[in-house]
């Protein structure tokens, strides 16, 4: 998975607690960004970074915040989780140059909001 | 507003057949186009990209053809075998000043039979 790990893989929650998930690449790749992937919709851009405190809002962004200190280091928060963020979220990296385009995926934290 | 058609939603393909899934974007600022195949569990993971300068692109049994007037690009999976049973993305992005963010089409459940 190009050197990225995603954390948890796996997450239970109830509906209105905050909720965490971290993105750790080991490419220092500029790039990171967060999709969520539901059936029928593929996947769908909720924030991104192009470096270090530098963010973006994604097309599905309500809900979600995102925060990038380090670049090695991208999270994603559900600031009060629902019922409609329970979905399987995905990191991916790209690099600076003419890499920019190609992105490579984490393996994926598939969240359970109850 | 799904910028990224997709169809067929499924497919079943004899082993040694040819599987054909098709994909349609209306954005003409649109400049690269990915192929993604994810495995269950798994993150989508890059197989083949294309930009618009060419009509064509080969890798292996994976082909990518692309018409830029009619604004769509197939993946063609030529001998298919068990094992490329998966779902295949594709994807299209434009180049601007804060990253590739893909937009993706919902994908295509492919099952080769032995």
């Amino acid at each position: 998975d190009a050197g990225i790990t995603q954390s948890p893989r796996h997450k239970v929650t109830e509906t209105g607690t905050p909720v965490t998930l971290r993105c750790h690449q080991t490419e220092n790749h500029r790039y990171m960004y967060w999709y969520r992937q539901d059936p029928g919709h593929g996947l769908r851009l909720i924030h991104y970074s192009y470096g270090v405190k530098d963010t973006d809002k994604g097309e599905v962004s309500d809900g979600y915040s995102v925060s990038r200190s380090k670049t090695e280091d991208f999270l994603l928060t559900l600031e009060s989780a629902t019922s409609s963020q329970t979905s399987v979220y995905f990191c991916a990296i790209s690099e600076e140059g003419s890499g920019k385009e190609t992105q490579y995926f984490g393996p994926g934290t598939r969240l359970l909001v109850l | 507003q799904q910028q990224v058609k997709q169809s067929p939603q499924s497919l079943i393909v004899q082993k040694g057949g040819i599987s054909i899934i098709n994909c349609a974007y209306e954005n003409t600022a649109f400049d690269y186009f990915p192929w993604y195949q994810q495995f269950p569990g798994k993150g989508p993971a890059l197989l083949i990209a294309i930009r618009p300068d060419v009509s064509e692109k080969k890798e292996g049994r994976f082909t990518i053809s692309f018409n830029k007037s009619a604004k769509q690009f197939s993946l063609h999976i030529m001998d298919s075998q068990p094992g490329d049973s998966a779902t295949y993305f594709c994807a299209a992005s434009s180049r601007g000043n804060s990253g590739y963010a893909l937009n993706f089409g919902k994908g295509t459940s492919l099952l080769v039979t032995p």
